[in-house]
């Protein structure tokens, strides 16, 4: 079956920038996401891309897509302890209608 | 706008009983969809409901049923509970094959 790979752990000090990656396997993938998930709450709508973009930015974030390689990356600049969460990334089919996740990464900000 | 609103916010069970968990989608949204979330693990798809039908199964057992009613909102029933459907259900709403945003889950704990 399509599969989301996601690094489980990323740490970083405040104000640098965060790279969180992720691979898909399916290449009628035709929406990338990226979600936020806090200690004991749902997830929240970051940011996503279509298949024919490379490149997506959006106030601190920035999403890369490199579809040759199925890899996607979520950058985010002056990174502060308020981003210290699980991030997830996912990806639909052509038809849209389910939505697979990665394992997410669980970012740490260190003051 | 509300968001998507989801009840009850955490139950308990015990094994063999049946559930029902509700959601509510965001205004202006037609497509709910429904998601397990297990402890440490991203969200895998359960199924999606458009126009009262379900339009998409993911890979759960017959024991997982929903119902979609004509204002949106959207109930999911699971039947015979085991231990192992413990996790966060989510539930998240979109305007057709659009962005989907999620609820804050309910907690089901299988005892």
């Amino acid at each position: 079956g399509e599969d989301v790979e996601q690094s489980l752990f990323l740490s970083v000090r405040e104000g640098d920038s965060s790279v969180i990656n992720c691979t898909y396997t399916d290449s009628s993938s035709t929406y990338l996401y990226w979600y936020k998930q806090e200690p004991g709450a749902g997830l929240q709508l970051l940011t996503y891309i279509f298949s024919n973009m490379d490149m997506k930015q959006d106030q601190r974030l920035t999403v890369l897509l490199n579809k040759k390689d199925k890899h996607l990356s979520l950058r985010i600049a002056d990174t502060q302890t308020g981003d210290s969460a699980i991030y997830f990334c996912a990806e639909t089919g052509g038809n849209n209608n389910d939505m697979r996740f990665g394992a997410g990464t669980r970012l740490t900000v260190k003051p | 706008d509300a968001g998507v609103t989801q009840s009850p916010t955490h139950l308990i069970k015990t094994r063999g009983q049946q559930v029902t968990l509700r959601c509510s989608p965001k205004s202006g949204h037609d497509t709910v969809s429904w998601y397990q979330q297990a402890l440490g693990q991203g969200p895998q798809f359960i199924f999606q409901y458009y126009e009262e039908e379900e339009r998409q199964r993911g890979n759960f057992p017959d024991r997982f049923s929903g119902h979609q009613f004509p204002n949106y909102s959207s109930e999911l029933n699971v039947n015979a509970l085991l231990l192992g459907d413990s996790a966060l259900y989510l539930c998240a709403s979109s305007l057709g094959r659009g962005g989907k945003f999620f609820g804050p889950g309910t907690r089901l704990t299988v005892l």
